[in-house]
């Protein structure tokens, strides 16, 4: 479907667990991303890596901690997060202005 | 804040009418708009995107239109159809900022059959 694959699609955590998000992308592009997803909101960008340096941190909290080992790979690791982080988390990768998708990871936090 | 935003956040239109989704952002500075429409369990999907030098792109049943002047941008769908259910987002990027989007909250399309 798309070249941007995300696990797990579904994840339940408690607030003193830690976990991670992976993102995947099989397009060959250099800048990859991490949104957050709320309900009536608009998304809300989290990271941006751009050949694996990160280039925008746009104040997210310390309990999410990105990682991109290579331009092909971007992981969000979770700690300590709280019931409103609870959304659905989406990656997307570009070479230029347009944006492809992953499917999200819907995650609840309890 | 936010930069780009919709008009309305729902619409209801029968099957085979023509559908219109308008959007309106503030950053005169953005030169380009891209359309994204996500359906339910999916991510965001690309539909049609436009360049500030232009006012008006045609894609497959879809149009988009583009006033500077007011800052608005529009998706024009043709004969919807029960596939097109979806929530639909308009997305400007300006030139400074690279690859950076900013979204709006979105249109949420029900299609009647």
């Amino acid at each position: 479907e798309t070249g941007v694959t995300q696990t797990p699609r579904h994840l339940v955590m408690g607030m003193t667990n830690k976990k991670s998000l992976k993102c995947e992308q099989h397009l060959g592009h250099n800048a990859m991303y991490w949104y957050k997803q709320s309900a009536k909101k608009p998304l809300e960008l989290m990271f941006v890596y751009n050949f694996k340096e990160q280039t925008e941190n746009n104040s997210v909290p310390s309990r999410f901690s990105p990682e991109c080992p290579n331009s092909s790979h971007l992981f969000l690791h979770l700690h300590t997060l709280q019931p409103e982080d609870s959304a659905l988390y989406l990656c997307a990768s570009s070479e230029g202005n347009e944006q492809f998708f992953g499917p999200g990871t819907r995650l609840t936090v309890l | 804040g936010e930069s780009v935003g919709l008009h309305l956040p729902t619409l209801s239109v029968q099957e085979g009418d023509n559908s219109i989704i308008n959007c309106a952002y503030s950053n005169s500075a953005s030169d380009y708009f891209i359309w994204y429409k996500q359906e339910s369990g999916k991510g965001p999907q690309f539909i049609i995107d436009i360049r500030s030098n232009m006012d008006k792109r045609q894609g497959q049943r879809v149009t988009v239109l583009l006033n500077k002047t007011v800052k608005h941008l529009s998706l024009q769908i043709a004969a919807t159809q029960p596939g097109d259910s979806a929530v639909y987002f308009c997305a400007e990027n300006v030139r400074s900022n690279d690859y950076k989007l900013s979204f709006g909250a979105g249109t949420t399309v029900t299609v009647r059959a």
